[in-house]
Order: C-alpha cells, then sequence, then structure tokens
C-alpha cells in the first residue's frame, strides 16, 4: 500500500542554518505530495505541496521538488528561525484523494 | 470564519465509557476525516466522509463509529473506550476530495483513557 516515510528526529540547528529533511514515498500511480507543519498545541497547517512530477512547492523560504524518478520530496530551507521550531510532517494522497497517508514527523528545534 | 473546530479540547474516560467528539466547519467543504496522532506513528485515518451522506472506513476504524450529521458536522463516537484509544484526536475538511486538495484541520482533541 502507499506509505511515507520520512526522515527520524528530533533534529536541532541553530538559526541561520541550512535545513533539510527527507521524506520518501511509495504508491501506485501519481500521488500528490504535501508537507504540513505542526505549531506546539495547534493542528496542522498546509506549508507546500506539489501534485505532479517536478514541481516544486515553495512556501515562507521552505522549497520542496516532486522527484518521481527518486520518489521523494525533501524539504529544505535556506535560513532556519527560532519561529521554526515545529513538528513537520510528509504526507501523500492517493489518486482519488480521499486517503492521506502521513510520515511519522520530524521535530525541529532552532536555538539562537 | 473560524474554520474546523473541535470539542472537547480534552478529555478524561474510564475504560468501557462512551463518549462523541464534535466537529464542524464552516467553509462549505464537502469531505470530512478524523484522524488520531499517536507518538512516533503521525496521523492515521480512523473515517472520512465524502460528502454529505456518505461515510467510509480509513487505516483504524476499529472501535469507532462516525455520523456526518449534516454537511458542517462529522462526529466521532466510541462506544466503549480503551486504554489503547488514548490519543489526539484530529478533525480535517477538504474541498471535494480530489487528489491535490488541501487539507484543513482543527486545534485537537486530547483524549485519556484510564
Amino acid at each position: 500500500g502507499d506509505s511515507v516515510t520520512q526522515m527520524e528526529g528530533p533534529v536541532t540547528l541553530s538559526e541561520e542554518a541550512f535545513l533539510t529533511i527527507n521524506c520518501t514515498y511509495t504508491a501506485t500511480g501519481y500521488p500528490s505530495l504535501f508537507w504540513y507543519v505542526q505549531y506546539p498545541g495547534e493542528g496542522l497547517q498546509l506549508l507546500l505541496k506539489a501534485t505532479k512530477a517536478d514541481d516544486k512547492g515553495s512556501n515562507k523560504g521552505f522549497e520542496a521538488t516532486y522527484r518521481k524518478e527518486t520518489t521523494s520530496f525533501h524539504l529544505e530551507k535556506g535560513s532556519v528561525q527560532v519561529s521554526d521550531s515545529a513538528v513537520y510532517f510528509c504526507a501523500l494522497s492517493d489518486l482519488g484523494g480521499n486517503q492521506f497517508y502521513f510520515g511519522t514527523g520530524t521535530s525541529l528545534t532552532v536555538i539562537p | 470564519n473560524a474554520g474546523v473546530t473541535q470539542t472537547p479540547k480534552f478529555q478524561v474516560l474510564k475504560t468501557g465509557q462512551s463518549m462523541t467528539l464534535q466537529c464542524a466547519q464552516d467553509m462549505n467543504h464537502n469531505s470530512m476525516y478524523w484522524y488520531r496522532q499517536d507518538p512516533g506513528m503521525g496521523l492515521r485515518l480512523i473515517y472520512y466522509s465524502a460528502s454529505e451522506g456518505t461515510t467510509d472506513k480509513g487505516e483504524v476504524p476499529n472501535g469507532y463509529n462516525v455520523s456526518r450529521l449534516n454537511k458542517r458536522e462529522f462526529s466521532l463516537r466510541l462506544e466503549s473506550a480503551a486504554p489503547s484509544q488514548t490519543s489526539v484526536y484530529f478533525c480535517a475538511s477538504s474541498e471535494a476530495g480530489q487528489g491535490g486538495e488541501t487539507q484543513y484541520f482543527g486545534p485537537g482533541t486530547r483524549l485519556l483513557v484510564l
């Protein structure tokens, strides 16, 4: 079945460091891919998404490119801030769109 | 525009008790979802409703029932709570349940079953 595997945390970075959180997926067909962010005590919010191969999603300085050949959707940011501290989830939706599969989440802490 | 709201925010139950988690959205979305979030497991889909009047099982439906009361509201019921159902429950909605759509999440309900 469909699934998402993302890099385990926790990740601790200094402010202005480069961030990469790895995400790979297994799916039949051509799923849509997402990164969601969860701040403490809140629900998940969409960070970015890509719906077809080679698409790049971007938002708030974060980027991820849908790589069909490596079945990956790695999240990157060039210079993290303290306010980026949160848990990040990679997810995919199947062709029908009614089933979402989430990774286990990666906790990021950015220290000043 | 409140988005997705959930009640209660926190609940403690004893084993065997029942309760209903409430969810409502004001975005006129057709599709609604219930997830549970457990440490090291990510989010797992319990049930979803693609449209008013329909419900379908997700990955982990055992021990739960749902009702799509109308387009706005989607409730999750635990008939006889078990400690394994201790979790954080999230409700979400999306416009039409099509691939590539964004899901909008509520703030969650923390449930502790003793």
